[in-house]
């Protein structure tokens, strides 16, 4: 079965910590897609990053960098420098790579976040 | 900003009232999705839909009627609701994929409901 876990529940840092979001993942299939959204208090569900199975890159984005490792089963998401609109909840989600119209994401409880000033 | 556009942003309905929400999006996609998410929990899937035919529906009560009038367009008609409906509803758009490839979707800023 897939699944995926978000061991913190919520965190807080101070402004300009680093703080790293853990992301842990269960499924049988070889194939599949990982992704990372945040949710601010405003509601929406903002896309972050995806990343296949077969990409074992660790990708960088200004202050945001992701580290997949598939030997531990972990999608992990550092926010450098945090700052204060950086609070929000983060979700870590698991999909299939099938064919057809299979479009379930298996979704993390999610991390609250919360950067005091 | 979102590109995915969702109206109304805040809904007080009553149990005996109709209402429908509704949610467009300009970004050519043809897989639209509504997920329900209750406070501090991860959204969950109510329906899909692929090329604007119904492709999943997670067995959501009847009382929730979705509608897809074009690719653009997607509509949730609400009857009957129960104050244990009272959640975000939140739509979503990604690309179809022929083959298996999943891309990612993106978001409204949702529809807050509240039944009394």
């Amino acid at each position: 079965a897939q699944k995926v876990t978000q061991a913190q529940t919520e965190i807080s840092v101070v402004e300009k910590e680093d703080v790293t979001l853990d992301c842990v993942y269960e499924t049988r299939d070889t194939t599949y897609y990982l992704f990372w959204y945040k949710q601010p208090p405003s509601g929406e569900l903002v896309f972050l990053i995806r990343r296949n199975s077969f990409d074992e890159q660790n990708e960088i984005s200004g202050r945001y960098s992701w580290n997949f490792q598939k030997s531990t089963s972990s999608f992990n998401f550092t926010i450098t420098a945090s700052q204060v609109v950086d609070s929000a909840v983060y979700f870590c989600a698991l999909s299939e790579a099938r064919a057809g119209n299979n479009r379930k994401l298996i979704w993390g409880l999610g991390t609250s976040l919360a950067v005091n000033p | 900003d979102t590109e995915v556009t969702q109206t109304p942003k805040h809904l007080v309905m009553g149990m005996t009232n109709k209402k429908s929400l509704k949610c467009e999006q300009h970004m050519g996609h043809r897989a639209m999705y509504w997920y329900k998410q209750k406070a501090k929990k991860p959204p969950e899937l109510m329906f899909v839909y692929s090329y604007e035919k119904l492709s999943i529906n997670e067995s959501v009560p009847s009382r929730f009627s979705p509608e897809c009038p074009n690719s653009s367009l997607l509509n949730l008609h609400l009857h009957a609701l129960q104050p244990e409906d009272s959640a975000l509803y939140l739509c979503a758009s990604s690309q179809t994929p022929g083959t298996g490839r999943n891309t990612e979707a993106f978001f409204g800023q949702g529809t807050r409901l509240t039944v009394v």
